[in-house]
């Protein structure tokens, strides 16, 4: 069964450095997702993208973050300079195209879990 | 802003009892309502979502019933099992298909043997 990969599953960084999450969404979709989840707090958005541009964003998602789809395969989620209130797990998700029932749900990744010292 | 309410934060249900996990929405836009468990280090996972224009929809012990008036929707677990006990997610998204998911606070099942 095709699934949302996502590496590295743990990252600990220095505050104030940069630190790139990888995701690599089900091969044939075309909507992509960041999520975020502080310990003990709820899944928040953070931001959606399709056809190679950011369709939505939080208010979290601020200049310190952004997103690339560098190739046909990976989506990534850039933090340039973190801070210690980065420190959660980022879950990528990603969603088909198509129509009906079977284009809603989103798969979600297992996670990165972001440590910042 | 959009808002998902979920109650409550834990239950504890004896094995063979039901659990019900009760959520209520903010945005009358929204149209799908998924609902998500989360096993210990693993993402959210889908395991039931129903559509504004469905009351009610039951997928073996699993169902949901959805109040569009009221903005109100449940999860009902039947005949609970040991390997229900997880943290529980609804959530809400809006008009377009394309939107964010706005997820609830987390109900931590666990079942009692």
């Amino acid at each position: 069964e095709p699934e949302v990969t996502q590496t590295p599953s743990h990252q600990v960084t220095q505050m104030g450095q940069e630190v790139i999450l990888r995701c690599v969404p089900i091969s044939n979709h075309l909507y992509f997702y960041w999520y975020r989840q502080i310990l003990g707090q709820k899944v928040e958005f953070l931001v959606s993208f399709y056809n190679n541009e950011i369709s939505e964003k939080s208010e979290i998602f601020d200049d310190q973050f952004s997103v690339e789809r560098p190739d046909g395969s990976n989506f990534t989620l850039k933090i340039r300079s973190t801070k210690l209130e980065d420190s959660a797990m980022y879950f990528c998700a990603s969603r088909s195209i198509t129509s009906g029932s079977l284009g809603n749900e989103q798969f979600f990744g297992p996670g990165t879990r972001l440590t910042v010292l | 802003g959009e808002n998902v309410e979920q109650h409550p934060s834990t239950l504890s249900v004896q094995e063979g009892d039901s659990a019900v996990i009760k959520c209520t929405y903010s945005d009358s836009a929204s149209n799908y309502f998924p609902w998500y468990k989360q096993e210990l280090g693993k993402g959210p996972q889908l395991i039931i979502d129903i559509r504004s224009n469905v009351g009610e929809k039951k997928d073996q012990r699993i169902a949901v019933t959805l109040n569009k008036t009221a903005k109100h929707f449940s999860l009902h677990i039947t005949e609970t099992q040991p390997e229900d006990s997880a943290v529980y997610f609804c959530a809400a998204r809006g008009y377009s298909s394309a939107s964010k998911i706005i997820f609830g606070s987390g109900t931590r099942l666990s079942i009692r043997p």
